[in-house]
Formats: structure tokens, C-alpha cells, sequence
């Protein structure tokens, strides 16, 4: 079965460059979440999208901003990189039901040097 | 202040055993209960999940339980292989104001199964 495809899946940068990462949700998929995990720590959330439509937010900073487009892949773009940007970076997408589980993408590793 | 915890962060059970993974949580908000499975590098692999209107789903070697009076729930993995060995997240929903509903994650716990 198709999976969640996120690309590229290992990202090196340096501090104030940007960055982008883009995720394919399964077919048929109409809402898109963002997950950063760090160091150590659990997944925490960044934000969604349901229908190309921002649905909810979390603790994603000001210099992030994200969109989903008309074929519902979604990218996560990322300015004026600091080092504590360096984690790992989900994407996860479920259906239409509003209990619908999420299955996950294999993540975006991203170095910021 | 973590509304969902994995108060244990390893468990080591021999195989053929069985595994019981722990989490509580603290807001009664939350209506739908996930597990995850974790391997290093890579994302979170759906295993289970339970709405808040049953107290038992059972999944071929794996159960979860929910005790909503105690805002606890488990994972019981039997019997246990070797190759069940990753970190276990344990994740929790509720409704929003949002149409997408957010997950918010414990902390995890490394289970190690020996052979």
C-alpha cells in the first residue's frame, strides 16, 4: 500500500538559510499534519492542514509557514535556520472520518550547522 | 506540563512473554488513543488504537486497554518476538476547534525484547 512520502529525507544547512520540505500524503488523504521531533525528545506538533485549508496550529514558529496545495502534498518552509532547528520532521496524513488515525512519512532529517 | 506520559522509558522482556506498555493522561478531552512503533531514523508505524467509548481493542498479538476513570491506559504485546524491540509512543486526540485533529505524544518507551 502507498505510504506517506517525504523529500528530501536528509537536509544540511547552515544557520539563516531556508529550507523546504515537501510531503505526499497517501491517495485519497485530505488532511496533512507536521511533526518536529528533536534530540531526545517526543514528536511535538506544528500544524495542519485539512482541504488546503490551515486546520490547526501548534508550537511552530513564526519564521515556519506551511501550505497544502490542489493535489493535497504539503511543504513546510523553513527561514533563517538556527541550530535549534536541527531535528527530525514528520509528516503524517489520515482521511476523512474524524477519528481517522494518522500514518506517518519516514521523516526529514535536518542539520543546521 | 505533558498531557501525556510513558512514565517508564525502557522495558526489557524475554520473548514469548509478555509486554505491557503504560501511559496516563491527564486531559479528559482527549476521545481516541494511538500506539505507535518507533525505529531509530525513521517515522512512527501505526500499531493500535481505542476510542474512548470502548475500553478493550485486540489486534492479533496486540490489546490495547483504556481505563477512562483513571485517564490510563495500555499496550499488551504477547507473546513478545525480538523483532517488537523499538520505542513504543504512546498518542492521544480530542476534539478541536479545528477540522484536523492534532496528536500529542508520552515520551515513549524503549522496549527490548531478549532472546
Amino acid at each position: 500500500a502507498a505510504g506517506v512520502i517525504q523529500s528530501p529525507r536528509h537536509l544540511i544547512k547552515e544557520k539563516r538559510e531556508t529550507a523546504t520540505l515537501k510531503c505526499y500524503p497517501i491517495p485519497r488523504h485530505d488532511t496533512v499534519y507536521w511533526y518536529q521531533q528533536g534530540p531526545g525528545q517526543d514528536p511535538q506538533f506544528l500544524i495542519s492542514f485539512y482541504e488546503k485549508m490551515q486546520s490547526d496550529k501548534g508550537s511552530i514558529p513564526d519564521r515556519f509557514s506551511a501550505q497544502q496545495f490542489s493535489d493535497y502534498h504539503s511543504e513546510l518552509n523553513m527561514s533563517s535556520l538556527e541550530l535549534g532547528d536541527s531535528a527530525l520532521y514528520f509528516c503524517a496524513s489520515s482521511g476523512r472520518l474524524p477519528q481517522e488515525t494518522q500514518y506517518f512519512g519516514p521523516g526529514t532529517r535536518l542539520l543546521v550547522l | 506540563d505533558q498531557q501525556v506520559k510513558q512514565n517508564s522509558p525502557s522495558l526489557s522482556v524475554q520473548e514469548g512473554r509478555i509486554s505491557i506498555l503504560n501511559c496516563d493522561y491527564t486531559n479528559s478531552m482527549f476521545d481516541y488513543f494511538l500506539w505507535y512503533k518507533k525505529y531509530p531514523a525513521e517515522g512512527p508505524t501505526f500499531l493500535i488504537s481505542i476510542s474512548s467509548i470502548k475500553d478493550k481493542n485486540e489486534d492479533g498479538r496486540f490489546t490495547v486497554f483504556l481505563n477512562k476513570s483513571a485517564k490510563h491506559l495500555s499496550l499488551h504485546i504477547v507473546p513478545s518476538q525480538p523483532g517488537d524491540s523499538a520505542v513504543y509512543f504512546c498518542a492521544a486526540s480530542g476534539p478541536l476547534s479545528g477540522s484536523a485533529r492534532q496528536l500529542t505524544f508520552g515520551s515513549g518507551t524503549q522496549l527490548t525484547v531478549l532472546p
